[in-house]
């Protein structure tokens, strides 16, 4: 299986800052990469795929770059709805991989 | 607009078989090229995928559960379905039904997922 690595995981920040996640893979997955928001008691909202592709209706100050076995998940100015956990996935294998998750907290 | 919702027993013996269905409304289950997977998360852990269905029948499993699990469909009722057997305390989670785009395993609707408890 493919292993997804994500840094840090956890970290605190203040509305209107600038933050970046990070996720490895184990081996190259092209950009078969997608990003998910998880709210406390709620369901992954999809936010990016592809790396870089924005899910329709997600904010513009959510970004993603990224391809090969290195990626990131980039919050240009914080909202106080941002703060949340956010998971990257892999779909390059069939057998579908998640992060272990980064939990966004407020300062 | 899409919707999901999972149904099924809160509460599972140990040993025994964990079932799950998930209705899916505003769309037919048959339409576009979609799969419909199933997704748990221990509480307080991370989300691990468990396997998907097309409604052809056509089914893929995580290895690590394979042996256990079955996912089944019925377009008639616009459903699909979880079968995990000889559950344990490990089982513990919140599971969760996800369509699953064609091409791209990506989820873009989920259900707002379900607790099930493993415990006598």
């Amino acid at each position: 299986a493919i292993r997804m690595t994500q840094s840090p995981s956890s970290f605190s920040a203040s509305t209107g800052d600038r933050v970046t996640i990070t996720c490895r893979a184990s081996q190259g997955i092209s950009s078969y990469l997608a990003w998910y928001q998880q709210k406390p008691g709620k369901a992954p909202k999809l936010l990016i795929y592809a790396a870089s592709t924005l899910q329709s209706g997600v904010p513009s100050r959510f970004s993603g770059s990224g391809s090969g076995t290195d990626f990131t998940l980039t919050i240009s100015c914080l909202q106080s709805e941002d703060f949340a956990t956010y998971y990257c996935q892999q779909y390059y294998s069939y057998l579908i991989t998640f992060g272990q998750g980064t939990r966004l907290e407020i300062k | 607009q899409v919707q999901l919702q999972e149904s099924g027993p809160g509460l599972v013996k140990p040993s025994q078989t964990l079932s799950l269905t998930c209705t899916v409304s505003g769309g037919s289950i048959s339409s576009g090229s979609y799969y419909w997977s199933w997704i748990r998360q221990p509480a307080g852990k991370g989300l691990e995928w468990i396997g998907r269905i097309y409604t052809s029948g056509s089914t893929n499993y995580n290895p690590s559960l394979k042996s256990r699990v079955t996912i089944s469909v019925d377009t008639s009722k616009n459903q699909f379905s979880l079968k995990l057997s000889s559950v344990t305390a490990a089982d513990t989670a919140v599971y969760y039904c996800a369509r699953d785009r064609p091409v791209a395993s990506i989820f873009d609707y989920w259900g707002q997922g379900t607790l099930v408890t493993v415990s006598s």
